[in-house]
């Protein structure tokens, strides 16, 4: 079963606005982490923001933002302000408890496109 | 500072040819991961290693083995490769443990494999 869904394969946004990028988890474990990596064409991972299970308020950092409803499990990045720079792929992740110890597991991603 | 490194960084591989995949971290992390990133289906955990002397299997572990050769370095192994193993593949390394849950992870730079 798919535990990271990522429901939008391709978002636009104009340049200067706010987009939200879609991610609801599913776990049973009550104490897990959720994260965000950025991808652009050259390929390297780059670590955005984290959240975790009982942090009390929404990460932040800088432009970027985690919209964390636990009720329904899901954990929407918020990009502010966007910039060209910002056309990439972004994947969603959480990192759960196992037997093996934590293991990390992504979603599908999401294409970003920022128009001029 | 030269974070996680894999080798080689392009492969191209004949059908039923084996080979190792190495990863190498020098941040004294103690869990690593293996992912093998195909369009539109994210990055899918192959296997990790909470520690030095375990490996667990991921979400698609069939027809890879896996090495903890010690703390620094993580190898992945195709026996007899096929077609549907081409892909790209990441190895990352995290600090994550009990109580340091909000540690991300590094990912190297990638191995572009192509099985013909």
């Amino acid at each position: 079963a798919q535990k990271i869904t990522q429901t939008q394969p391709g978002m636009f946004v104009q340049e200067k606005e706010a987009v939200t990028l879609d991610c609801t988890y599913d776990t049973s474990d009550p104490s897990y982490g959720l994260f965000w990596y950025k991808q652009p064409s050259s390929g390297e991972m780059i670590f955005l923001i984290y959240q975790g299970s009982y942090d009390q308020q929404n990460a932040t950092e800088g432009r970027y933002s985690l919209n964390f409803q636990k009720a329904r499990k899901s954990a929407n990045l918020v990009i502010s302000a966007s910039q060209l720079g910002d056309s990439a792929m972004y994947f969603c992740a959480m990192r759960e408890r196992n037997t093996g110890g934590f293991k990390t597991i992504f979603g599908a991603g999401t294409r970003l496109f920022v128009k001029a | 500072n030269a974070g996680v490194t894999q080798t080689p960084k392009f492969q191209v591989l004949k059908t039923g040819q084996s080979m190792t995949l190495q990863c190498a971290q020098d941040m004294n992390h103690n869990s690593m991961y293996w992912y093998r990133q195909d369009p539109g289906m994210g990055l899918r955990l192959i296997y990790y290693s909470a520690s030095e002397g375990t490996t667990d299997k991921g979400e698609v572990p069939n027809g890879y083995n896996v090495s903890r050769l010690n703390k620094r370095e993580f190898s992945l192994r195709l026996e007899s490769a096929a077609p549907s193993q081409t892909s790209v593949y990441f190895c990352a390394s995290s600090a994550q443990q009990v109580g340091r849950e909000n540690t991300e992870a590094f990912f190297g730079q990638g191995t572009r494999l192509t099985v013909v």
